[in-house]
C-alpha cells in the first residue's frame, strides 16, 4: 500500500529565506503526487502536482518541487519565504483513485 | 468561478444528535470524497462517491453515512455524534482520471471544511 512521510512536523524560516519541505514515498508504481497547503481553519489547495515528464514542476505562489524516484522523495522548495506562507503542508500519493496524506508540516515564518 | 462549497462552515452539535453536513459544487465533477480531519493530523477519507456509486473506506465508523442525492450535491450523516467525532470534515471533488503525459491520474479539489463541535 501506498504511503507518505513527511519528517518534519514544523519548520521556522526568517523570511526572505529559502524554504524546503521534505516528502518520501512509498509507491509501487509511478508514483502521481502533490503537495497541498492549508490555511488555518481552511481547506486544502493544490500547489503542485507531479504524473510524468519533467522532475522539476512548478507550482502557484512561487513553490516548485523536485521528484527523485532514487530517494522516493518529493521535496518542496520556496527561494524567498513571505509571511503569508505561513500554514500547513501536506504531500499526497495517488493510489487507486485515493489520495494518501503525510502527516503534515507546520511552517512558520518568523520576521 | 467553479468552485467547491460547504455548509455550515462551523457546526455545533450534541452529543448523540444527528447532524448533517452539506457539500456543493459547481465542477460537474463525478466523484465526491469526504474526509475528516482531526486537529493536527493528515485528512482521512471516510467514502467517496462515484457518480451514484458509493464506496466505503474499510474502517469508517457506521456511524457515518453519506447521501448523493444529484451530481452536485453530497451530504455527510453522522447519526450519533460522539466526542471523538469533533473535526474539520472536508469535501472534494474529482473529474474522474485526467489525461496527463499518457497516463491518467485523479487531481482533487477541496471546499473550504466545515468545523464540527461536539457537546
Amino acid at each position: 500500500a501506498q504511503s507518505v512521510t513527511q519528517p518534519d512536523i514544523h519548520i521556522t524560516v526568517s523570511e526572505g529565506a529559502s524554504l524546503e519541505l521534505r516528502c518520501n514515498y512509498s509507491y509501487g508504481a509511478t508514483p502521481y503526487l502533490f503537495w497541498y497547503v492549508q490555511s488555518p481553519g481552511q481547506g486544502l489547495q493544490l500547489l503542485l502536482k507531479y504524473f510524468s515528464g519533467d522532475t522539476l514542476v512548478q507550482g502557484i505562489k512561487g513553490f516548485e518541487a523536485e521528484f527523485k524516484r532514487s530517494q522516493s522523495s518529493f521535496n518542496l522548495r520556496k527561494p524567498s519565504v513571505h509571511w503569508s506562507d505561513a500554514a500547513e503542508y501536506f504531500c499526497a500519493v495517488e493510489g487507486f483513485q485515493k489520495l494518501v496524506f503525510g502527516t503534515g508540516t507546520r511552517l512558520l515564518v518568523s520576521p | 468561478d467553479a468552485m467547491v462549497i460547504q455548509n455550515p462552515r462551523y457546526q455545533v452539535t450534541q452529543f448523540g444528535k444527528p447532524v448533517t453536513l452539506s457539500c456543493s459544487q459547481t465542477l460537474n465533477h463525478n466523484v465526491m470524497y469526504w474526509y475528516q480531519q482531526k486537529s493536527s493530523q493528515a485528512p482521512k477519507l471516510l467514502f467517496h462517491y462515484y457518480d451514484k456509486d458509493f464506496n466505503n473506506e474499510a474502517d469508517t465508523p457506521d456511524n457515518f453515512q453519506s447521501r448523493r442525492p444529484n451530481t452536485s450535491f453530497c451530504f455527510l450523516d453522522i447519526r450519533s455524534p460522539g466526542l471523538g467525532d469533533a473535526a474539520m470534515y472536508l469535501c472534494a471533488t474529482s473529474r474522474d482520471r485526467v489525461e496527463g503525459g499518457g497516463n491518467f491520474y485523479n487531481e482533487q479539489f477541496f471546499g473550504p471544511g466545515t468545523r464540527l463541535t461536539v457537546l
